[in-house]
């Protein structure tokens, strides 16, 4: 079984505060993803990466920056966090496909709220 | 900018019932995907599917390309169904494959 893990639950932080979030996958898979979810908005991508080294941006990039230096690992950071940041962040893996229709792995989520 | 709608946004259902949650999506989107979020946030991918219908135990998804538009079924339905059922559209680009997802629909099953 895919396992997808992030390091975190629940985190409570200080306006300001730089923040890491990290997120392992074990199935050697090329494309790692951070999405946040908000009531009302659903899930909307932050970033992705599809190979070490490599990042694009999602729908909303602003505030946050990623850093994937091995394929394993893919972190999220919160250069200065915001109260408006307050949300449930979610990592997510998937295997790059040729059929262009990959499932996504999800992990089980960091609560994050900034004070 | 790929788009997808679901409804109802919540639904409450006795026991035993019959389930139908429904999604439409914009043109770009190759295939639907069906996702599982319980209380406390892990979510769970349960369906992916670019035609036709597919099937596993009492939930059923099915896709109509022409009209761009799937359904989630939930046969017989039972309390530990409540959760969030979330759909997905996928695309490729951009170096990746990508999900754009609907805002969810809040099933709760009542005994």
């Amino acid at each position: 079984d895919v396992k997808v893990t992030q390091s975190s639950r629940y985190l409570v932080k200080r306006t300001g505060e730089k923040v890491f979030l990290e997120c392992v996958q074990d199935m050697d898979h090329e494309n790692m993803f951070w999405y946040r979810q908000d009531p009302g908005l659903g899930l909307r991508l932050i970033y992705f990466s599809y190979d070490v080294k490599m990042k694009e941006k999602g729908d909303i990039p602003e505030g946050y920056s990623v850093s994937r230096e091995k394929k394993e690992r893919f972190s999220l950071i919160l250069e200065s966090a915001s109260t408006n940041q307050t949300s449930m962040y979610l990592c997510a893996s998937s295997l790059w496909g040729t059929s262009g229709t990959d499932t996504q792995y999800f992990g089980p989520g960091t609560r994050l709220t900034v004070l | 900018k790929n788009e997808v709608e679901q409804s109802p946004q919540n639904l409450t259902a006795q026991e035993g019932e019959f389930i139908t949650i429904n999604c439409s999506y914009s043109v770009g989107i190759s295939a639907l995907h069906w996702l599982q979020q319980h209380p406390g946030g892990g979510i769970v991918s349960l369906f992916m599917l670019s035609s036709g219908k597919k099937k596993h135990g009492r939930l059923i998804a099915t896709i109509n390309i022409q009209e761009k538009h799937s359904s989630l079924h939930i046969t017989a339905s039972h309390p530990r169904d409540s959760a969030v059922y979330i759909c997905a559209g996928g695309n490729s680009g951009a170096g990746s494959y990508q999900l754009t997802f609907g805002k969810g629909t809040k099933l709760s099953v009542i005994p």
